[in-house]
């Protein structure tokens, strides 16, 4: 079975301040996908990573594919209210017959005002 | 472009009981999935369909819980009969095809046992 590690499990901080959230896996993953989730909402999609040392920005945030493409990161510059929410890294292979999405625990984080 | 739609979005039982949850994935994804939310944790895959036929099911306890998609289209989750240890928020998802795994998540149904 293959397992994602999401470190912190909480996170709690000022706004404005800068933060990172890891994903890491003793498994090789075809891609690698970062989900955000608000209460009472489904995950939502940020950004999905394919090739091992791959770097995608999206505004204030840059996540990272690691070079051997088992684990990953998502750094937030300049936090605000509005980043507060679940963070989920989920692992794609598209080996065999599976194409299976496999979530992280994820990393719950509050930015206060 | 309309969403995946889940109902209900609560729903409370007493252990043993039965309870159905409904899916219907946005129009024209050929994969669907159900996950179970336990408070506090990641979605963990229950059971995953291409089309009408099963992908993967093996994390779905299978004396308790079926699932089915008929026609391709929607999609309907029961558990029978429920334990406390059911309690959770169960998410249906959409993708397009298998191999590009850009899921589409419904707000899920939130099921309390007593």
């Amino acid at each position: 079975t293959q397992l994602l590690e999401q470190s912190p499990q909480f996170l709690s901080i000022q706004e404005g301040e800068n933060l990172t959230v890891y994903c890491n896996s003793s498994s090789v993953f075809s891609s690698l996908q970062w989900y955000r989730q608000e209460p009472g909402e489904g995950p939502v999609l940020l950004v999905t990573v394919v090739t091992g040392g791959e770097v995608k920005k999206l505004k204030r945030l840059t996540f990272q594919f690691g070079d051997a493409r088992k684990d990953s990161s998502l750094h937030i510059t300049a936090a605000q209210t509005g980043d507060t929410g679940l963070y989920l890294c989920a692992g794609v292979n598209y080996g065999g017959s599976q194409g299976n999405l496999i979530f992280g625990k994820g990393t719950k984080l509050s930015v206060k005002p | 472009e309309a969403g995946v739609a889940q109902s209900p979005r609560y729903k409370i039982i007493e252990k043993r009981q039965s309870v159905a949850f409904w899916c219907n994935p946005i129009s024209g994804h050929a994969t669907l999935y159900w996950y179970q939310q336990i408070l506090g944790q990641g979605p963990k895959l229950l059971i995953q369909f291409q089309n009408n036929g099963v992908v993967d099911d093996s994390q779905l306890p299978k004396d308790r819980f079926s699932a089915e998609r008929l026609k391709g289209v929607d999609s309907t989750l029961k558990i029978q009969p429920a334990k406390l240890e059911d309690s959770a928020v169960y998410l249906c998802a959409s993708s397009l095809v298998r191999w590009n795994t850009e899921a589409f998540f419904g707000q899920g149904t939130r099921l309390t046992v007593v």
